[in-house]
């Protein structure tokens, strides 16, 4: 079945960096744009980034832009989420979603990877 | 960017009840390109609703969403147990793609 599982999140100090991965299973990973979207504790969601299927155009959401940089290895079946810079506005489960039309609707998400930027 | 306001911020009912959910964009969302998840605690979202009234795969016939323009709802017929949770409303017509705040369907 269609899955996504996502690792790398933890403890962080303000002004460190992390790296968030994605397995992708059960579908052709080439086959679709790709997201990471993000959830602070106790409130709503926020898409972060996203990338085409070849690598070819990513964007990124003002609050993350300049400090995130989002990647993907379609041979290995994985998307990435490089984090630079964090703050501890950045503290949140961060999901990995696979988008059934560029640019639209995200389905499935993966469980998340919960981040904490703390001192 | 849209921004998209939910209400009612919390709704309490019980199952075989009728929810009814409003989404208000702050523009016109172009296609009617809106989409609506769940939400369980300690879960990621769940696809519902795409294109304003599209069911997702596997999304029971109880579930319909409807709207245009800057009015979408999204309305869950004869509450089950497992209905019980909160709902976002996403729009995807323009760039940045936004969410709503949420609404919580509690069990009253």
């Amino acid at each position: 079945q269609v899955q996504l599982v996502e690792s790398g999140g933890g403890l962080v100090k303000p002004g460190g960096s992390l790296r968030l991965s994605c397995a992708a299973s059960g579908f052709i990973l080439s086959d679709y744009y790709m997201s990471w979207i993000r959830q602070a504790p106790g409130k709503g969601l926020e898409w972060v980034s996203d990338i085409s299927s070849s690598s070819s155009y990513t964007n990124y959401a003002d609050s993350v832009k300049g400090r995130f940089t989002i990647s993907r290895d379609n041979a290995k079946n994985s998307l990435y989420l490089q984090m630079n810079s964090l703050r501890a506005e950045d503290t949140a489960v961060y999901y990995c979603a696979r988008e059934l039309s560029p640019g639209g609707w995200f389905d499935p998400w993966g469980q998340g990877t919960l981040v904490t930027v703390s001192s | 960017e849209i921004v998209l306001t939910q209400s009612p911020g919390t709704l309490s009912l019980s199952p075989g009840e009728r929810a009814t959910l409003s989404c208000r964009a702050s523009q016109s969302v172009s296609s009617n390109y809106l989409a609506w998840y769940q939400q369980k605690p300690g879960q990621a979202p769940r696809l519902l609703i795409y294109g304003a009234s599209s069911r997702a795969t596997g999304i029971p016939d109880r579930f319909s969403g409807s709207g245009s323009g800057t009015d979408f709802t999204l309305t869950i017929n004869r509450l089950e147990p497992e209905d019980f949770a909160v709902y976002y409303c996403q729009q995807y017509g323009s760039s940045p793609r936004t969410f709503g705040q949420g609404t919580k369907v509690e069990i009253k």
